[in-house]
């Protein structure tokens, strides 16, 4: 069975401080990849996406970035984060192609204080 | 691209039905209605897909008309357990590389109560 790890749940860093968060993916190949913020109250905002390895699809101008370095790794980074920067994230794949049944990791809490 | 609007909240009791309705007017003819989940930090989940008139499962019913441009989420008898946030999406077609990306709106927050 396919299973999605993110790790860390919770995480309390430094304003103008690194962030890397990861993703990874167990059970299948070739997943499409997804990362994901969701602010205090709000819906969530797609920040990236990736359909392969090195291939980075990114939705919003911002201080984050992500790579795929592996079929089944997904890493979101910053080289300084903002207080706005703050928020839930939200890994996610789906099977390669159109479909949209997506599965969702645990999350990570990011406050950035 | 094809963009959802729902209601932004609802109230029910518990045993009544629940119906969520979604528009999508722009619906694109090779796109999916998928309907998600989410409960306080958690991830969403995924809950039912159809393409068009009915689909079924153990959790909820998708009515979808003959125009596409809407569709319903209908849950049966809901309990407290399903008080969450329900989002409709619209399969959007990346532009470079496929895949769908996958955008979600702002979804209906669904409360129930005794």
């Amino acid at each position: 069975s396919q299973t999605i790890h993110q790790w860390p749940a919770t995480l309390v860093q430094p304003v103008g401080s690194p962030l890397s968060l990861e993703c990874t993916v167990e059970g299948t190949s070739n997943p499409n990849l997804y990362w994901y913020r969701q602010a205090a109250g709000r819906g969530l905002q797609l920040l990236f996406y990736s359909v392969g390895i090195g291939q980075i699809s990114s939705e919003v101008p911002q201080n984050l970035s992500a790579s795929r370095p592996q079929d089944r790794q997904f890493i979101l980074s910053s080289k300084k984060l903002l207080l706005s920067d703050s928020g839930f994230y939200l890994c996610a794949w789906t099977l390669r192609g159109m479909n949209t049944e997506a599965f969702f990791g645990q999350g990570t809490r990011l406050t950035v204080v | 691209l094809a963009k959802t609007t729902q209601p932004i909240s609802m109230d029910s009791y518990e045993g009544q039905e629940v119906n969520i309705t979604c528009s999508h007017n722009n619906i694109a003819t090779n796109d999916y209605i998928t309907w998600y989940q989410q409960f306080p930090s958690q991830g969403p989940r995924f809950i039912i897909q159809g393409y068009k008139t009915k689909v079924t499962n153990e959790v909820a019913s998708l009515f979808i008309p003959a125009d596409r441009k809407s569709s319903t989420l209908s849950l049966p008898r809901v309990s407290l357990s399903d008080t969450a946030v329900y989002y409709c999406l619209v399969g959007e077609i990346a532009l470079t590389g496929g895949g769908n990306k996958l955008t979600f709106g702002t979804g209906t927050q669904l409360k129930v109560e005794l």
